[in-house]
């Protein structure tokens, strides 16, 4: 597609429900990143995938929080028995090659609308 | 550990005045990208510059220029003859040079509300 696709672009769910978010990356992207953005703040890194490597989960706050991906296609991010503190933006961003060898340009990320989750 | 300050939490201006939004960074690698997005109303993050810590030169993109000072660790952003149309959170994020399979996650400020008055 022409950009980062993400789905739903708002959900609504109540605590304790599990919850699935979904993006789609650009074409031919290999690297896939999800972010949350709580209100008013900056954005933080939650899990990061590469091609078929492991991905590196890293950020992810707590064990109800998991993402899968299929090869250098869609995402998933979901979210298990959601919390009140989980309502935030939870934004996608893929971008063409990772990496940040000096002799390999870091590709820019480019990110989607996001998902903003309200949790009641 | 690396971490962005954008100490202007929001910044009101008259359209049409120049306005400088400030960034400081730390990381203690060598070898790091700086970068700046924009976050208009609709939400959508929109790449603007990205800066690799061996190139210091200034840039001047039309109306934006950026201002890399790695004495000082800043990365500052100036709008000049500031539009409505530039109203937005601006964000600037740092990613340092990863071990090829680590994480190449931006690590964000928290984001500088620049309002544009007509």
């Amino acid at each position: 597609g022409a950009g980062v696709s993400q789905s739903p672009s708002n959900k609504v769910t109540e605590k304790g429900k599990d919850v699935e978010l979904r993006c789609d990356p650009i074409s031919g992207h290999t690297a896939l990143y999800w972010y949350r953005q709580r209100l008013g703040q900056g954005l933080e890194f939650l899990i990061y995938f590469q091609g078929n490597s492991a991905p590196d989960k890293s950020g992810l706050p707590s064990d109800r929080f998991s993402a899968e991906r299929t090869g250098e296609s869609v995402s998933t991010l979901t979210i298990q028995r959601t919390q009140q503190e989980d309502s935030a933006v939870y934004l996608c961003a893929s971008s063409l090659v990772p990496g940040l060898a000096v002799q390999v340009a870091k590709n820019i990320q480019y990110f989607g609308a996001g998902t903003r989750l309200s949790v009641l | 550990a690396q971490k962005v300050t954008q100490a202007q939490t929001e910044i009101s201006v008259v359209e049409k005045e120049d306005v400088t939004l400030d960034c400081v960074y730390e990381t203690r690698d060598t070898t790091y990208y700086l970068f700046w997005y924009k976050q208009p109303p609709s939400g959508e993050l929109v790449f603007l510059i990205r800066r690799n810590s061996f190139d210091e030169q200034n840039e001047i993109s039309g109306r934006y220029s950026w201002n890399f000072q790695k004495s000082t660790s800043s990365f500052n952003f100036t709008i000049t003859a500031s539009q409505v149309v530039d109203s937005a959170v601006y964000f600037c994020a740092l990613s340092e040079a990863g071990s090829g399979g680590g994480a190449d996650g931006l690590t964000f400020g928290k984001g500088t509300h620049l309002i544009i008055q007509p």
